[in-house]
């Protein structure tokens, strides 16, 4: 079926350094998210994306975080500062316009903050 | 507020057994709700949906899911295991109408099948 991919698999960063995670979303999918999940705690929603603009984000999404889609290249999570409470795996996915609830997931980048 | 509950955190099954993974939701306003699997290093996996109409769902590789409204429930089910149903599962619901489309996890149920 169709795969979404994630550059990279597992990054680790000193503390207050930038970070960007990589995203290669379906083809022809739309609409593109972010979650996070910390160890041992249940996935939680950061950010919805579509036609270059943000549509919803969480309380999670800090003023540190900013994603983007360029011309059509990666979707990327970008954070700027780090701070020890980032370590976590993130998850990108994407859907079709129409049916959005169905949302296809990247295998998810192993983020470590020291 | 609007929650999903999966009370097993992990499950031990033997190959050939029948299954059943719990999830309970809350939500007060019309769910559309899934269950997804996750292998190891790979991305979740959509097995199931259900928005409406019968409430019991066909998934994938022989899975099902009942939905029921009174009980606030949306339980996995499988009549014969094999060992390569290994995975996590999570129960996830989506509130319709969000404006972000966002989906709402359960913690995932760990499911080993013995041999």
């Amino acid at each position: 079926g169709p795969k979404v991919l994630q550059i990279p698999s597992h990054q680790i960063i000193d503390m207050g350094q930038m970070v960007t995670l990589n995203c290669d979303p379906v083809s022809n999918h739309l609409y593109f998210y972010w979650y996070k999940q910390i160890l041992g705690q249940q996935m939680e929603f950061l950010v919805n994306f579509y036609n270059g603009k943000v549509m919803e984000k969480s309380k999670l999404f800090k003023d540190q975080f900013s994603v983007e889609r360029p011309d059509g290249s990666y979707f990327t999570l970008k954070i700027q500062p780090t701070a020890l409470e980032d370590s976590a795996v993130y998850f990108c996915a994407s859907s079709l316009a129409g049916t959005e609830y169905e949302q296809y997931f990247g295998p998810g980048t192993r983020l470590t903050v020291l | 507020a609007q929650s999903v509950t999966q009370p097993d955190a992990r499950v031990t099954v033997s190959e050939g057994a029948s299954l059943q993974l719990r999830c309970k939701y809350s939500y007060s306003g019309t769910p559309y709700l899934f269950w997804y699997v996750q292998y190891p290093r790979q991305g979740l996996q959509l097995l199931l949906k259900y928005y409406s109409g019968d409430p019991v769902v066909q998934g994938v590789n022989g899975f099902e899911a009942e939905f029921s409204k009174s009980n606030s429930s949306f339980h996995l089910r499988k009549a014969s295991v094999h060992w390569s149903d290994s995975a996590v599962y999570f129960c996830v619901l989506s509130p319709y109408g969000s404006s972000g489309n966002k989906l709402i996890f359960g913690i995932g149920t760990l499911l080993s099948v013995k041999p």
